[in-house]
Order: structure tokens, then sequence, then C-alpha cells
């Protein structure tokens, strides 16, 4: 089936060390999204790629960053995680062109910090 | 950790009752609107959208309803099940910015067995 696929899971980092989630699709989308959401929460909109285009949201700090190497798979580097970092984080894909706003989302990786 | 977060608010329903789940959006500009399913520990999951030239779409057991006049959006859900139990988000875009929405405050419904 078709999807939307983030590993992994569930990821333990420590305070300051450096990680990386991955996100990939099958969907062949043009469009890729990374989103924070914390608890009881909306999901926030960090970063998105159209094809290789990429656009930042004003109030994503610099702390995150991310990579499209290609079409398929996309990643979510975080340089130095802090307490507040801990969240769930969301990828996301849409097929710019259709019809199709619509996002897909990825089942998530919860991170925690230590 | 992770900050203390906002509770959500809460709808409980009678299993087998309709349910009805409001959202106020804020840009008098969106003309695409979606309704996103989330269960606990799951990626919020697509259930309905409309554009801004309907004021009324259905779906499986789902309906929605646009009031651009207030800017009001609705899903009602009929025969309420426990399958039903989530958090629902509705979401706003504008097809003029392709790709984004934003994501309303989400409303939690608690189906009671």
């Amino acid at each position: 089936d078709a999807m939307v696929i983030q590993n992994p899971r569930y990821q333990v980092t420590q305070f300051g060390k450096p990680v990386t989630l991955s996100c990939s699709q099958t969907l062949n989308h043009n469009v890729m999204y990374w989103y924070q959401q914390k608890s009881s929460q909306a999901p926030k909109l960090l970063f998105h790629y159209y094809d290789k285009d990429f656009n930042n949201e004003a109030d994503t700090p610099d702390n995150f960053q991310s990579r499209r190497p290609n079409t398929s798979f996309c990643f979510l580097d975080i340089r130095s995680p802090g307490l507040g970092d801990a969240a769930m984080y969301l990828c996301a894909t849409s097929s710019y062109g259709d019809r199709g706003e619509t996002q897909y989302f990825g089942p998530g990786t919860r991170l925690l910090v230590l | 950790g992770e900050s203390v977060g906002l509770h959500l608010p809460t709808l409980s329903v009678q299993e087998g009752d309709n349910s009805i789940i409001n959202c106020a959006y804020s840009n008098s500009a969106s003309d695409y609107f979606i309704w996103y399913k989330q269960e606990s520990g799951k990626g919020p999951q697509f259930i309905i959208d409309i554009r801004s030239n309907m004021d009324k779409r259905q779906g499986q057991r789902v309906t929605v309803l646009l009031n651009k006049t207030v800017k009001h959006l609705s899903l009602q859900i009929a025969a309420t099940q426990p399958g039903d139990s989530a958090v629902y988000f509705c979401a706003e875009g504008n097809s003029g910015g392709y790709q984004k929405v934003t994501f309303g405050t989400g409303t939690k419904l608690q189906v009671i067995p």
C-alpha cells in the first residue's frame, strides 16, 4: 500500500546530542512536510519542501534543519536537542497540481530528550 | 521533557448518537478546509474536506458544514461508534498558498458505550 513511513517510531536522545528523524513515502508526492506536535496541541508546521524547494516557517528555530535528497525521503535534523524539543514529530506529504492539497500523515516519531 | 499541553475541549457522546464538532477559523482568505482524526499515538488521518464554493459536503457517516459568513466549520458524525473516539482537528488552507494549512485547536471526542 502507498504510504508515509517514519522511522523510528520512538527516539530517545540526550540533551544536546544531535538526532535525525527520517521519513519516506511511496506516494510519489512532490511536497513533504515536517510538523512538531506537543501533548494536546495541534501540529505545528516547521518547514516543507516543494520538490527540492525548501520553505522554512518564520518561527522555526535554527536548531531544526531538514534535508530532502530525493522525492521519496526527507530528514529532520535537530542539532542540539533541548528538553523543550521533546514532542511527536509528524511527516506528511501532498501532491500539488492535482486537486490534492490533502496532506497524508505518517504515524509520527515520538522524541524523548533526557 | 515535553511541556504540559493545553486541555483539549472534550465532547462526550453516547454510542449511537450523532456528534457535532465545531471549529472557528480565522483567515477570511481561506478557501479550503479539512477535518482530520487523530487517534492516540498516531498521525492525523484525513476524514473529509470542503472548498469555499460549497456549504455542505457528505461522506460516509460524516457531513461537513461551512458557514463563511461567521467563519465556522462543523463536522457531524452520524451514529457515533467507539472507534470514533479520537481528537478531531479542523484545518484551513488557501489554494493560492498551495500546500500550507493551519490546524485548529482540536476537540477530543469520547464515545460512551
